[in-house]
């Protein structure tokens, strides 16, 4: 079965503090990796996907990358609008859905 | 660009009540899914549906049942309700990836069920 940990739970920081999320996952080989912001109350908004061990994908201060067991969420610089849970799925390559790890709560203070 | 569209955003039922959700898919995507979110919770899969046929079937309870429609919206039957029920109810819709083709899922806003 699919398992995704994502680490920390939760992680506090100050405004332009960076840091990274951790996503640990084991799957019969894999079709893709995904994370999603979600903001409280509102579904999970599609950020990146990625495919294969070294790839590397950004959107403003949000770069992701892949190894072979693991995904890092690196946030450069955040701003208090980044606070939001970050989640960390993946598909495998004989299915469809999306396996969810159980996200990692980020708060930015000003 | 148009989004999954979800309803009602909030519902309140009693104990052994029933409840249907419904979902209006992205145009053009093919499938869509059901997924729960409790407090706290990674949001768990139920069920999905590719051109209106069920594809997958997760950790959905027996009194639940969820079908597409001609038009590929889909509703999700909830009966017997109980406590345990209350939770953020998600629908997403894709493109059916071909190989290693990108097709996220795009989630709606959820229906929040309150079981009282």
């Amino acid at each position: 079965e699919d398992q995704v940990t994502q680490s920390p739970e939760a992680l506090r920081l100050q405004e332009g503090e960076s840091s990274s999320l951790n996503c640990s996952y084991t799957v019969s080989g894999l079709r893709g990796l995904f994370w999603y912001r979600q903001d409280p109350g509102k579904g999970p908004e599609f950020l990146f996907t990625l495919y294969s061990a070294g790839e590397e994908k950004e959107k403003e201060r949000l770069k992701a990358t892949l190894t072979k067991k693991e995904s890092f969420l690196h946030i450069t610089a955040p701003k208090p609008e980044d606070s939001a849970t970050y989640l960390c799925a993946v598909r495998a390559l004989n299915d469809y859905k999306l396996s969810f790890g159980a996200g990692t709560t980020v708060t930015v203070r000003a | 660009a148009a989004g999954v569209i979800q309803s009602p955003r909030h519902l309140i039922k009693e104990k052994r009540e029933t409840a249907t959700l419904k979902c209006y898919p992205i145009p053009r995507h093919d499938t869509v899914y059901w997924y729960q979110q409790g407090p706290g919770q990674d949001p768990q899969f139920l069920i999905s549906f590719y051109e209106k046929m069920q594809s997958d079937k997760g950790s959905i309870p027996d009194r639940f049942s969820a079908q597409q429609f001609s038009d590929y919206h889909s509703e999700l039957n909830m009966s017997s309700l109980e406590l345990g029920d209350s939770a953020l109810y998600f629908c997403a819709s894709s493109l059916r990836p071909t190989g290693l083709g990108d097709s996220p899922l795009h989630f709606g806003n959820g229906t929040r069920l309150t079981v009282t």
